[in-house]
């Protein structure tokens, strides 16, 4: 299994433009989420999924989209990117319920300009 | 709000065991103590996780107090590759996850 993988691994938009965040697991994992983590912080939740059709808004979902067409995959769109979503953003899954354990990915170092 | 309390940072000497200290004096009775641990610039990395009882896996052991208001993660034999940020976590299934700013651990060599 190749587990969580993210791309790509570095981006550097600038300030209005829009792209897409992939995420995709071989886990067969239900739960998918994505996090971001700015400098010297712990990371909070911008939108999860807990299976194919279903999202919901974490804890900072203002400027990003997510769908969930199928269960392997999970993309996170940034419609019109600020410098204040320069972070690393973090895509994780979960297994299904009865084990919450959340494997995550690499990581995506954006910057916007 | 934080549901833990974890020093912000601390040092062990490389070949020895690592204590770290994790406070949760409003933990439920539902709620999980997990433990996952961030190096740098890599994505966090599942440790160990409990209720009530004492775990242990090959990565590191998991002692939680009596009225489970705190707990502590032993990283047995440290190496310079368990420098990292540890994250101690409470958590209900079915719930996300919260993480907060977590420990520095800085392994000596």
């Amino acid at each position: 299994n190749a587990g969580v993988t993210q791309t790509p691994k570095f981006q550097v938009l600038k300030t209005g433009q829009s792209m897409t965040l992939q995420c995709a697991q071989d886990m067969n994992h239900e739960y998918m989420s994505w996090y971001r983590q700015d400098p010297g912080m712990g990371l909070r939740l911008i939108h999860y999924s807990v299976g194919a059709g279903i999202t919901d808004q974490g804890e900072v979902p203002n400027g990003y989209n997510v769908s969930r067409s199928t269960t392997e995959d999970f993309p996170l769109r940034l419609l019109s990117a600020a410098p204040s979503q320069t972070s690393v953003y973090f895509c994780a899954s979960s297994p299904p319920r009865g084990s919450d354990t959340q494997y995550f990915g690499p990581g995506t170092r954006l910057t916007v300009l | 709000d934080a549901k833990t309390t974890q020093p912000t940072s601390m040092d062990c000497a490389e070949g020895r065991a690592a204590n770290l200290p994790c406070n949760h004096s409003t933990i439920s009775g539902n709620e999980y103590v997990y433990w996952y641990r961030q190096i740098h610039s890599q994505g966090p990395q599942y440790i160990i996780h409990g209720l009530k009882n004492n775990e242990t896996n090959e990565m590191a052991s998991l002692i939680i107090t009596e009225d489970r208001k705190s707990s502590t993660l032993i990283v047995p034999h440290a190496t310079l590759r368990d420098t990292a940020v540890y994250y101690c976590i409470l958590h209900n299934y079915g719930q996300n996850f919260v993480f907060g700013p977590g420990t520095r651990l800085s392994v000596l060599p």
